[in-house]
């Protein structure tokens, strides 16, 4: 079975500082994804982020990246120069492909509250 | 195109009431996913649909709930005798078959009250 654990309930951060999310997930599968995504309160969920499994190279979007330890099952998003608008929940997510499609985990979320 | 939208947003009901959500997906998008997420938790999963075709179903989706996608567009999610432990918001997901990346767009979901 696969799991995924976000250890940090909630967060802040100070306005243009820089914030670590903290994501461990424990599969036996060898090929997957792992994903990042945002919901701002009473809105929907967004996309921040994916990696492949198979890429060593951590993706990197804008302001985000990630630091993607596959040995260890670690997937941890860094949010750099923090803006009042990425308070949110974030989910941490690992995507497997199965006979029949896709199959997504989620993690509990982190509320990250980013301060004035 | 307008993303994946849901409708009613918010549905208040009686215990013991049926309630039924419906999901319209990105166009084009053949898959589809149901989606439950209870305060202070991450997604869980439902259901699934390849176009008209249920292809998964979760073991939370007890015998009260009954999901449809008759024509491989829009979806349907039923409850049957709700029951106050359904109140949860409902999301629904969409993808195509091969998507970059495998990333499933959300909708913004429909709450559930029971009471």
């Amino acid at each position: 079975a696969q799991t995924v654990t976000q250890s940090q309930p909630e967060m802040s951060v100070q306005e243009a500082e820089t914030v670590t999310l903290s994501c461990t997930y424990d599969t036996s599968e060898n090929n997957y994804y792992l994903f990042w995504y945002k919901q701002p309160p009473s809105r929907q969920m967004i996309l921040v982020i994916r990696q492949e499994a198979y890429k060593q190279q951590n993706a990197t979007e804008n302001r985000f990246s990630v630091n993607f330890q596959k040995a260890a099952k670690s997937f941890s998003l860094k949010i750099s120069d923090s803006q009042l608008g990425d308070t949110a929940m974030y989910f941490c997510a690992f995507m497997k492909h199965v006979r029949t499609g896709n199959q997504f985990y989620f993690g509990t979320g982190t509320s990250l509250t980013v301060i004035p | 195109d307008t993303g994946v939208s849901q409708n009613p947003r918010h549905k208040i009901t009686k215990r013991g009431q049926n309630v039924t959500f419906r999901c319209d997906p990105i166009s084009e998008h053949n898959r589809l996913y149901w989606y439950r997420q209870t305060l202070g938790q991450g997604p869980e999963f439902l259901t699934y649909f390849q176009n008209e075709a249920q292809l998964e179903k979760s073991r939370l989706l007890s015998d009260r709930f009954s999901a449809e996608r008759p024509k491989g567009s829009f979806s349907t999610l039923e409850i049957q005798r709700t029951e106050q432990g359904d109140s949860a918001m409902y999301l629904c997901a969409s993808s195509p078959d091969r998507s970059s990346g495998n990333t499933i767009y959300f909708g913004e979901g429909s709450w559930l009250t029971v009471v």
